[in-house]
């Protein structure tokens, strides 16, 4: 199936690092999604974002809609041991009832305290 | 707020059998998704529900079918299943219409089936 590029695949990290990790496609989408998902449990909504070139924060998280729409970013700052976990990108093309995600593969995050 | 459900959560299966998944979306929400997982990848598009209707489908075989009820739960049922359909399913649910936020999706803790 489909799936979007997501990098890198993982990271292992020192407690109070900060993280970035990207996501991109060949096609345009008009919504972008970050979840984490922890071993045996669905994704978790982190941010979406709506608008190209948008900048939204939701803690200590960062996300960002690219100016070409083919792209997205997630920053994580000041790492904690509870972000351990993988994080995926999922891009959408909004269109009336519409809802199928695309997904990135994954980055599996480690956190050293 | 209740938040979305999945039943059961692991079930084991042999090859051949059929099986039936079954999701309750979060209040007020009336659009159902599925997604197939396999381990160590990005969920699979199955198929959506709004208002009844199923309203997209990805690349999957017609012995994935689906329901959804009155009260927007819904079902997965998968007929013939084969060793590759061992993986988590997962159901997310999402507002209808075209809003901005109605777009953002809902998972459930997933069902984990496995197929000998």
């Amino acid at each position: 199936g489909q799936q979007l590029n997501q990098s890198p695949q993982s990271m292992f990290i020192q407690e109070g690092e900060d993280v970035s990790m990207n996501c991109t496609s060949s096609s345009i989408f008009n919504t972008w999604l970050w979840y984490k998902q922890d071993p045996g449990e669905g994704p978790v909504l982190l941010i979406a974002l709506y608008k190209a070139g948008e900048l939204t924060s939701n803690g200590r998280l960062t996300a960002q809609f690219g100016i070409t729409r083919k792209d997205s970013f997630l920053n994580i700052s000041a790492s904690i041991p509870s972000d351990v976990g993988i994080y995926f990108c999922a891009g959408q093309l909004r269109a009336g009832n519409n809802r199928k995600l695309i997904w990135g593969l994954g980055t599996s995050l480690a956190v050293n305290p | 707020e209740t938040g979305v459900t999945q039943s059961p959560t692991h079930l084991i299966k042999t090859r051949g059998q059929q099986v039936t998944l079954r999701c309750s979306s979060q209040s007020g929400h009336n659009t159902v998704s599925w997604y197939q997982q396999a381990l160590g990848q990005g969920p699979q598009f199955i198929f959506q529900y709004y208002r009844e209707e199923e309203n997209g489908r990805g690349n999957f075989p017609p012995r994935f079918s689906g329901l959804q009820f009155p009260n927007y739960s819904s079902e997965l049922n998968v007929n013939a299943l084969e060793l590759d359909d061992s993986a988590l399913y997962l159901c997310a649910s999402s507002l209808g219409g075209a809003r901005p936020g109605s777009y953002e999706q809902y998972f459930g803790p997933g069902t984990r089936l496995t197929v000998t």
